[in-house]
């Protein structure tokens, strides 16, 4: 099974400022990975897949980069709405998809 | 638009059964693969099953292997997952979700029906 690791548990950012969430996978899952945002009794919402491609709707603030084992999603200038719960999957071993443990993103 | 709402959660007993439904609108249903993902309470996502537009390829993860059973209806644009012999490390809140046109990853997700498994 490949583990998915997210970084920080916890990232405390003031709003207008940068947001960088690490995750890292146990062996390369290419550019197969996706980040998901989850707030508080809210369904799921897929930013990014691909590992850099932005979901329909998804604002201009959400980057992902990274290939291979290390990934990061960057918010460029954090809004009140962005203080959720962010989940990142690989899905270059389907069906046995993985995601990470999330990183809660709250405010400073 | 396009819209995901599950159906058919509640309070079941360790061993017991439960079925549990996804209607889906707005987008071609038969075209796409359809997947189940849980979250126990305050935890994180676990992929549960996910099943091929045609019914062709059925996957399911070890967790839940020989106990659930996931199907599809096309022609009502439904999702449904056969919950047998229930745990109680089976609560969880149970999502239907879409893969993408382009990976396996989900895009879209219904609102979530919670499962709790309890004497």
């Amino acid at each position: 099974e490949i583990v998915m690791t997210q970084s920080p548990a916890t990232l405390s950012v003031s709003p207008g400022e940068r947001a960088t969430l690490s995750c890292r996978a146990s062996q390369s899952v290419s550019s197969n990975l996706a980040w998901y945002q989850q707030k508080p009794g809210q369904a799921p919402r897929l930013l990014i897949y691909g590992a850099s491609t932005r979901a329909t709707g998804i604002p201009a603030r959400f980057s992902g980069s990274g290939s291979g084992t290390e990934f990061t999603l960057t918010i460029s200038s954090l809004q009140s709405e962005d203080f959720a719960v962010y989940y990142c999957q690989q899905y270059n071993n389907w069906p046995r998809d993985t995601f990470g443990q999330g990183t809660r993103l709250e405010i400073k | 638009e396009v819209q995901l709402v599950e159906s058919g959660g509640g309070l079941v007993k360790p061993g017991g059964s439960l079925r549990l439904s996804c209607a889906a609108s707005g987008f071609t249903f038969s075209s796409y693969s359809m997947n189940w993902v849980r979250q126990a309470p305050g935890k994180g996502l676990e992929w549960v099953s996910s099943i091929s537009s045609s019914s062709s390829y059925i996957y399911y993860a070890d967790s839940v292997k020989g106990r659930f059973t996931i199907s599809r209806d096309n022609a009502k644009n439904s999702l449904y997952l056969q919950m047998n012999s229930l745990r109680a490390e089976d609560t969880a809140v149970y999502y239907c979700a879409s893969h993408g046109m382009l990976g396996s990853y989900f895009d879209y997700w219904g609102q979530g029906t919670l499962v709790t498994v309890s004497s």
